[in-house]
């Protein structure tokens, strides 16, 4: 179907480590969007990625989607505590997002 | 505050209660949508408005829910006879659409937590 497979489903790292979250479709995605929901919180957006190939930074956060729009991922360099939630893919269409079922990122001091 | 209101924030109910949510997007959002959140996934599609009118419904809305957004600002989602399964946190986003043909950043909600006894 049009499901979003996210791995790994949890995620423990020592603060200062690194941590990448994968997002994979068996079909071409025309857009990835990607949400950080903190504990207790509500999704909050990230960023789109649109295009083939495309890498965005947005400080510590490195995100990427594949050349062949299947896949996506997320690299936070050097984890700190504010970092911990769940990000969540989604797929992007017109008319809703599907959202994978997240990686729980916790980060211990 | 201008971001995405819901109200109420939990709701306690009976099986077989009806119960009503109410969100308020941003205002200057022309699209609305509902999603359904159970613990360890991630939220599910239930509908969306663009403007007043409702232009989708997923399957995972069953004829007891229904939701309207009558003057294309503010929706409630309602859902009649509830059952233990629609435990879940309800989450309402928004966004300013400006081209039907793409997707927008969605603005979410602080949801509504409702538990089924």
């Amino acid at each position: 179907g049009q499901q979003v497979m996210q791995i790994p489903q949890y995620q423990h790292v020592q603060e200062g480590e690194d941590f990448t979250t994968y997002c994979n479709s068996s079909t071409t995605l025309s857009n990835i969007q990607w949400y950080k929901q903190r504990p207790g919180g509500h999704p909050v957006f990230l960023i789109q990625l649109v295009k083939s190939g495309e890498v965005k930074k947005q400080k510590r956060l490195t995100f990427q989607f594949g050349e062949a729009k299947k896949n996506s991922s997320l690299h936070i360099t050097a984890t700190q505590t504010t970092d911990v939630g769940t990000y969540f893919c989604a797929r992007g269409s017109a008319r809703q997002l599907t959202f994978g079922s997240g990686t729980q990122l916790t980060v211990l001091p | 505050d201008t971001g995405v209101s819901q109200d109420p924030r939990h709701k306690i109910t009976k099986r077989g209660q009806n119960v009503t949510f109410r969100c308020d997007p941003i205002s200057e959002h022309n699209r609305l949508y509902w999603y359904r959140q159970t613990l360890g996934q991630g939220p599910e599609f239930l509908t969306y408005f663009q403007n007043e009118a409702q232009l989708e419904k997923s399957r995972l809305l069953s004829d007891r829910f229904s939701a309207e957004r009558p003057k294309g600002s503010f929706s409630t989602l309602e859902i009649q006879r509830t059952e233990q399964g629609d435990s879940a946190m309800y989450l309402c986003a928004s966004s300013l659409v400006q081209s039907l043909a793409i997707s927008y950043e969605q603005y979410f909600g602080p949801g509504t937590r409702l538990t089924v006894t």
